[in-house]
């Protein structure tokens, strides 16, 4: 199967400052990556639709200016969460389609803001 | 969505039992659905699909049922071991296979 590759897989960093997820899809292509959230003990929520050369689509009550999505390339999707604050700290995944009928999901990465 | 503030439901179970997982969906348009797997720490693994002109489909030990009068879904799990234990989860496919909304989840506990 195809394999997607989140870094880092977790990171911790002060309230205030910003914090960079990178999502890669290592061996195919993705003009759509999908960007989740979860909180402890609770299901994945959708936050964005990360589109290459294009601007990322939001869902409903995400904040498009807290978490800044960039999909530079085929296979690099970026999430940023700016000015990090303690109720940010989440695991986020991202998952990727390699059009062949099935998403493929990172590792995850768990943030703590303190 | 609809799980949003709700903490999982457990399931345990002895190694060896069958174990029955249920999920509610709420888009009754939704035409192919996704059992995932997630480990503690770790994104959700595929398990087993199933599309709406279909009610039953059989995996290697794992079952998917759906029932699309009650908007239902359930994964049986047979002769479930200790590495079963994660949380599952179902999901409705949206415009693309990776664009997923997720159902409430169910902690399973495999006692050995």
């Amino acid at each position: 199967g195809a394999v997607v590759s989140q870094h880092p897989s977790w990171v911790i960093c002060k309230s205030g400052t910003s914090v960079k997820i990178e999502c890669r899809s290592l061996d195919f292509q993705a003009t759509t990556m999908f960007w989740y959230r979860q909180f402890p003990k609770q299901s994945l929520m959708l936050m964005a639709t990360s589109n290459e050369g294009s601007k990322a689509t939001y869902e409903q009550g995400v904040e498009k200016d807290k978490f800044l999505i960039n999909h530079a390339s085929l296979t690099l999707s970026t999430l940023t969460v700016t000015s990090a604050h303690p109720e940010d700290s989440s695991f986020y995944i991202c998952s990727a389609d390699p059009d062949f009928g099935e998403a493929f999901f990172g590792q995850g990465t768990r943030l703590t803001v303190v | 969505g609809e799980s949003v503030g709700l903490h999982l439901p457990t399931l345990s179970v002895q190694e060896g039992d069958n174990s029955i997982i249920n999920c509610a969906y709420s888009n009754s348009a939704s035409d192919y659905f996704i059992w995932y797997k997630q480990e503690s720490g770790k994104g959700p693994q595929f398990i087993i699909d199933i599309r709406s002109n279909m009610d039953k489909r059989q995996g290697q030990r794992v079952t998917v049922l759906l029932n699309k009068t009650v908007k239902h879904l359930s994964l049986q799990i047979a002769a479930t071991q200790p590495g079963d234990s994660a949380v599952y989860f179902c999901a409705e496919v949206g415009t693309s296979y990776g664009k997923l909304t997720f159902g409430q989840g169910t902690i399973l506990t495999v006692h050995p």
